[in-house]
């Protein structure tokens, strides 16, 4: 695998489901970030990791918890979301965060999620 | 506050014809970049061309080239010789500021016609 992979690709789920959005960067990044995705919307940030430290959260509702056990790896859990939290869910992945955003954001392929 | 504006929902081009796609964009910071990102039907977003505000010489990646007005907050991308492929969603993003965070448009919905 290269670049920036997520799975699974499609879910649909209840409301009183819980399931998890995983994603991997195989670019040796140390920096991951979580985007939503909704139609005719900007792409709206969720959260950032930077050594696995989370150093960013968008004001996102306590249903969705992001995990991020190594600069590789970070996860969306999610539980008892609501019908418009149906969007395709980016990771994207970067060297780091340093400032003046001179780190170009690799994105994966997306999770497009449906919420019932 | 950044913000970022695409006004254009969907164009339309000529295979072989060159289109341009446009955006602006609105900030107080000095230093910061601008990035083009493409993101086909199958959903993958892909990097284009990136620009660093403090160059003044104009971006360019084979067919794709961006006119960057810093003082009108323009970034417009320009294809060129226009194929199927280039058929996606065009995304314009600004980063500035303190840490990483990117703004993006709503993105212009282009189709390249055979």
């Amino acid at each position: 695998e290269t670049g920036v992979t997520q799975t699974p690709r499609h879910l649909v789920m209840g409301m009183t489901n819980k399931k998890s959005l995983k994603c991997e960067q195989h670019l040796g990044h140390n920096a991951m970030y979580w985007y939503k995705q909704s139609a005719k919307k900007p792409l709206e940030l969720m959260f950032v990791y930077n050594f696995k430290e989370q150093t960013e959260n968008n004001s996102v509702p306590s249903r969705f918890s992001p995990e991020c056990p190594n600069s590789s790896h970070l996860f969306l859990h999610l539980h008892t979301l609501q019908p418009e939290d149906s969007a395709l869910y980016l990771c994207a992945s970067s060297q780091g965060t340093s400032g003046s955003g001179q780190e170009t954001q690799y994105f994966g392929p997306g999770t497009r999620l449906l919420v019932l | 506050a950044q913000t970022v504006t695409q006004s254009q929902p969907e164009m339309s081009v000529q295979e072989a014809e060159t289109v341009t796609l446009s955006c602006t964009y609105d900030t107080s910071e000095s230093n910061y970049y601008l990035f083009w990102y493409k993101q086909p039907p199958s959903r993958q977003m892909i990097l284009v061309i990136r620009q660093e505000a403090y160059k003044q010489q104009n971006a360019t990646e084979n067919r794709f080239s961006v006119n960057f007005q810093k003082a009108a907050k323009s970034f417009s991308l320009k294809i060129s010789d226009s194929q199927l492929g280039d058929t996606a969603m065009y995304f314009c993003a600004f980063s500035g500021g303190t840490g990483n965070q990117f703004y993006f448009g709503t993105g212009t919905s282009l189709t390249v016609i055979p």
